[in-house]
């Protein structure tokens, strides 16, 4: 079946500091991904869907300077959070769309913790 | 632009107990509808999906869910729940699968415990 593979599990950075994550199609091709951010024992907030050669589409209220996303491959899209602070302490989650089952395969999520 | 509603935030039931948990969606045609669970600190896990045909969809773990469009509702059902369902339950919807129509919008989640 589809598999994403999100990496880091966990991070802590310093306030100021960037941190990337990555999302990885294992076994088919996504010409599209999805981020979203999840605040504790709340929903998933949809941040902005990545096209595999083009910009990324942010939603309303989401700083595209500050959640930088490049999806440079079918297989690959990375979140980076420039100059984090605390209050982008959060759990990051993709997804991605398999053509093969219709389905949206989600990864395993990124706790950031900036301190 | 569709939504999703679950009412219930919490839902508590006894093990061996039957669950219903409630899903309705806001949007003018048949979107693609989910339902995914999730365990503490962990990602999303597809229990089923819907797209057409049967209104009746079967999933894992013992799953079922009823589309029913009259109502613009995506019901979750488990005839006989065990400890291991408790979790997180999240129904979401699509437009579809491809341009501007492919965003996944989830509901706000319905935390679900099971008593011994």
């Amino acid at each position: 079946g589809a598999v994403v593979s999100q990496h880091p599990s966990r991070v802590i950075c310093k306030s100021g500091t960037s941190v990337k994550i990555e999302c990885r199609s294992l076994d088919f091709q996504a010409t599209t991904m999805f981020w979203y951010r999840q605040f504790p024992k709340k929903s998933l907030m949809l941040m902005a869907t990545s096209n595999e050669g083009s910009k990324a589409t942010y939603e309303q209220g989401v700083e595209k300077d500050k959640f930088l996303i490049n999806h440079a491959s079918l297989t690959l899209s990375t979140l980076t959070v420039t100059s984090a602070h605390p209050e982008d302490s959060s759990f990051y989650i993709c997804s991605a769309i398999s053509s093969t089952n219709y389905g949206y395969t989600f990864g395993s999520g990124t706790r950031l913790t900036v301190v | 632009a569709q939504s999703v509603t679950q009412p219930d935030i919490h839902i508590t039931v006894s093990e061996g107990a039957s669950l219903e948990l409630r899903c309705n969606y806001s949007y003018g045609a048949t979107p693609y509808l989910f339902w995914y669970v999730q365990s503490p600190g962990q990602g999303l896990q597809l229990l089923l999906k819907y797209f057409s045909g049967d209104t009746l969809v079967q999933g894992i773990k013992g799953f079922e869910a009823e589309f029913k469009r009259s109502q613009s509702s995506f019901n979750l059902r488990k005839p006989s729940v065990h400890w291991s369902d408790a979790a997180e339950y999240f129904c979401a919807v699509a437009r579809g699968f491809s341009g501007g129509y492919n965003k996944l919008i989830f509901g706000a989640g319905t935390r679900l415990a099971v008593h011994p």
